[in-house]
């Protein structure tokens, strides 16, 4: 079965600790996302990648820091700078290059920081 | 930059009635339009997609949603709710490959 998977599920995070998520797609698909998610604001993306050993910063890259190195695997880091990392946090996976191909999403991982 | 402005955080219908879920966008170019549905601690799922072809675009679970540019509104609906429709249902557009998400719209569906 082609998906993405993440891990893992749930996460505790002391303060002042980073921590990383994983995020992999067996799709075959060039470009990847992460998310985050809280409530009542929608998906808001942190970094994006749309071809192997490049990736671009989104709209709250500030404390995230991200890799990817293989195709298949995009993990994101989420850094002691980030300021309130208690969310949930999205991977997505597309087919590269038109606006009309829709977006795979993982199941998620809930980052708790204590 | 593309947006979208879904109305109602929350809306809630009884067993069978119809659900009309709000969204409205805004693009410079002609948008491609998408609507997820995420369930409790899961990931979002593709319903049903605008590709400008036709303008009333039929999706999964009996859902459907119906372009309509003069308004600049993408409305999903489903003739009669089900139990298992309860869930947050997220508009999208899509412009330059950059995919904007509006803030969701959490339905509860009454027995």
């Amino acid at each position: 079965d082609g998906g993405i998977t993440q891990s893992p599920k749930y996460l505790f995070r002391k303060e002042g600790q980073n921590v990383t998520l994983s995020c992999e797609q067996n799709l075959n698909h060039d470009a990847m996302y992460w998310y985050r998610q809280d409530p009542g604001q929608g998906l808001r993306l942190i970094y994006y990648s749309q071809i192997v050993n490049d990736f671009q910063k989104g709209d709250i890259a500030e404390g995230y820091s991200v890799s990817r190195e293989k195709k298949e695997s995009f993990p994101l880091t989420v850094t002691s700078a980030q300021k309130n990392p208690t969310a949930f946090y999205l991977c997505a996976s597309s087919i590269q290059g038109q606006s009309f191909n829709e977006q795979f999403f993982g199941p998620g991982t809930r980052l708790t920081v204590l | 930059a593309q947006s979208v402005t879904q109305l109602g955080s929350h809306v809630s219908v009884s067993e069978g009635a119809l659900v009309l879920l709000r969204c409205n966008y805004s693009s410079s170019v002609p948008p491609y339009l998408f609507w997820y549905v995420q369930y409790p601690n899961q990931g979002l799922q593709l319903l049903l997609k605008y590709t400008s072809a036709a303008t009333l675009v039929k999706g999964i679970n009996g859902f459907e949603a119906e372009f309509k540019k003069s308004e600049t509104s993408f409305h999903l609906t489903k003739p009669s709710a089900h139990m298992s429709d309860a869930a947050e249902y997220f508009c999208a557009v899509s412009e330059n490959n950059d995919m904007r998400f509006g803030a969701g719209t959490r339905l509860t569906v009454k027995p």
